[in-house]
Parts: structure tokens; C-alpha cells; sequence
């Protein structure tokens, strides 16, 4: 299993560019979310997706977009990088135990810089 | 708002000392609790969590966190630390099973392991 693959794994852009951060999980997960991690601030929720066809925004949407077509993949979209973007970013699947509770994998991130 | 602090960003132990890292939840209902640690340049891991039942909870590499309700902890312990347990470490809140609940983070802690 590959789990959780996120693509590229750093990245440098100039302010106003645009780009989509690629993410694909192959455990037929149904939930799916990305994060960004600053120093000091933790991760910080982004976007999620209870399912394909369905997301919803999280703690920091601003500036990012996200569609769910299949259940494998949640690209995340920066619409017109700024530097208040450079960050890593995390791509997490979940799934549902036999206790019914959710499970967490994590993607290895991609790294951003904006410039 | 489901929320969880760590208290202090950087915690130095020496190896084989006990190591305690706090974690405190802001919930009015019992939620579920999670620890997660990060390797340098890595992803996230997860190293135990608390949903129902006991609660002493032992996870990987010699961990354990113990749910508190009346002083709203889950703070994380090992007996004794190993220089390989260097990293970040993030306490998680989730406030419940269901598939529209996020998964809030602290701010997180760095673990230095002295010789």
C-alpha cells in the first residue's frame, strides 16, 4: 500500500502564481483534509471531504480551493500564491475502525515556498 | 469551539530521564484525544489515542497518556527518553465520531534529548 502520496515535495512560486498540490490515497478512505503547518502554530485545517462530490472549508480557506471528483484524490488549488502561503502542507485520509472511530494517515507534506 | 493547548514549545530532557509532555482540552463533552509525533522532514504519525473505556492509554515506542475529565488532561509520558524520540509532538482533539468532525491540533512541542 502507498497510503497517502503527496506531490511535489517542495515547490517555489512566485507571488501570483498559481499551482495545485496533488494528493492520492489508495485505502478507498472516505474522508480527506489538508493542513498547513507554520512554526508555531500547529497544523491548521484547510479544506475537507466527507466524500467524493463533497467538501467543505476548514480553519484557513482563504486563497485555496479544493474538488473531490473520485474518492482517490483531493488536489488543493492555490488560486494567486502569496507569501503568507509559504508553508508545508499535509494531505491526511481517514477512515472509520472497527470501533467506528476515525484514523488518521498523513501524507509526508509538501514543502512551499512563495516568493 | 473544540480546542486543545500545549503548554511551553520546547521541552529538554536528558536520555533516560521521564519525559512529560502536557496537554490540556477545552471540550463539555468527553472527546477524542490523540497524540501524534513528527520526525524531522517527515509526516505525522500517530502515537496513541483515547476514544472510550480505559483511561490509561499505551501506544508505540514506549508511550502512554492518561485521560483525565476532571482536570481536562491527556498529558504524554515515557519512563525514560531515548535519543531517538527527538521531534515534535502534537496533542489532537476530535469532538466526535461522526464523519463531519475535525480534527484540531496543538501548537505542538519540540522534544530535545540531551546525552
Amino acid at each position: 500500500n502507498a497510503g497517502v502520496t503527496q506531490t511535489p515535495k517542495f515547490q517555489v512560486l512566485k507571488t501570483g502564481q498559481s499551482m495545485t498540490l496533488q494528493c492520492a490515497q489508495d485505502m478507498n478512505h472516505e474522508y480527506m483534509s489538508w493542513y498547513r503547518q507554520d512554526p508555531g502554530m500547529g497544523l491548521r485545517l484547510i479544506h475537507y471531504s466527507v466524500g467524493a462530490g463533497i467538501t467543505d472549508q476548514g480553519e484557513v480557506p482563504n486563497g485555496y480551493n479544493v474538488s473531490r471528483s473520485t474518492t482517490e484524490d483531493f488536489p488543493l488549488r492555490l488560486l494567486s500564491a502569496a507569501p503568507s502561503q509559504t508553508s508545508v502542507y499535509f494531505c491526511a485520509s481517514s477512515y472509520r475502525d472497527r470501533q467506528g472511530y476515525y484514523g488518521y494517515t498523513f501524507g509526508s507534506g509538501t514543502r512551499l515556498t512563495v516568493v | 469551539a473544540q480546542s486543545v493547548t500545549q503548554l511551553g514549545s520546547h521541552v529538554s530532557v536528558s536520555e533516560g530521564a521521564l519525559v512529560l509532555l502536557r496537554c490540556n482540552y477545552s471540550s463539555s463533552v468527553p472527546p477524542y484525544l490523540f497524540w501524534y509525533v513528527q520526525y524531522p522532514n517527515q509526516g505525522l504519525q500517530l502515537l496513541l489515542k483515547y476514544t472510550t473505556g480505559a483511561t490509561l492509554v499505551k501506544g508505540i515506542n514506549g508511550f502512554e497518556a492518561e485521560f483525565k475529565k476532571s482536570e481536562t488532561s491527556f498529558h504524554l509520558t515515557k519512563p525514560s527518553a531515548h535519543m531517538s524520540d527527538a521531534a515534535e509532538y502534537f496533542c489532537a482533539v476530535r469532538k466526535s465520531s461522526g464523519a463531519n468532525s475535525k480534527l484540531t491540533f496543538g501548537k505542538g512541542i519540540t522534544l530535545s534529548v540531551r546525552p
